[in-house]
């Protein structure tokens, strides 16, 4: 059964750099799907960062584009986010998700992670 | 970029049917897709496309779509089906968006 397991610091600093690695499991990441992050501030919605493809092309959420970037490796079958220039507004839980290809043009995320909570805090 | 607007709450009587609405414009060149989210667990996938159901997800909800307003409807609500739930879709441009979401009580 497919499972995504994100990993990273549950504690950063403000102006640093989150590094979050998402682990896919008894699944090829290699494939039609398509990768992606969402976050949750707590007692808040959900927010898209972005997605990306195994071979590298990449969207991400406008709001955040400055600060983000995506990478994937192949050989160890993950995928990875780093979002600089942290503030306390970027405490939340962070998850991450597959995109199937979509389904008359919608996009949706069929498998989630568990999320991580990232607190920035000094 | 599009935005996508949920009722904040909604309540249904148990046993009884309850309608959850998105609306936006990116819906009128795209299904909507819904989640449930359950307090303290990751979303969980319960419709996507013109109405499709992942597997595991009970027939009692169903999704359709007039104009720019998506609807996720149960039918039947259970105890188990509170939950936060949010949907999402995706512009022309590519950009995901998700609605704020709609806490559902079930009294």
């Amino acid at each position: 059964q497919v499972q995504l397991q994100e990993s990273g610091p549950g504690l950063v600093k403000p102006s640093d750099t989150l590094s979050l690695t998402c682990a896919v499991s008894d699944y090829s990441i290699i494939s039609s799907n398509w990768w992606g992050w969402i976050r949750q501030p707590p007692g808040k919605g959900l927010e898209w960062i972005g997605y990306m493809f195994y071979s590298g092309s990449t969207y991400y959420n406008p709001s955040l584009k400055r600060r983000v970037t995506m990478s994937v490796d192949t050989s160890k079958n993950q995928f990875s986010l780093k979002l600089n220039s942290l503030t306390v507004l970027d405490t939340a839980f962070y998850y991450c998700a597959r995109m199937p290809p979509p389904v008359g043009g919608s996009a949706f995320f069929d498998i989630w992670g568990q999320g991580t909570l990232v607190t920035v805090s000094s | 970029s599009s935005e996508l607007t949920q009722d904040p709450a909604v309540s249904v009587a148990l046993g009884q049917t309850v309608r959850i609405t998105c609306q936006g414009d990116s819906l009128r060149n795209s299904y909507a897709s819904w989640y449930q989210q359950k307090s303290g667990q990751a979303p969980v996938l319960v419709i996507y496309g013109k109405n499709n159901r992942p597997s595991g997800i009970p027939d009692r909800f169903s999704g359709s779509t007039s104009g720019n307003t998506a609807s996720l409807t149960v039918t039947g609500a259970q105890a188990g089906d509170e939950a936060d739930y949010y949907c999402n879709s995706r512009d022309r441009s590519g950009d995901v968006v998700f609605g704020g979401g709609t806490k559902l009580t079930v009294l």
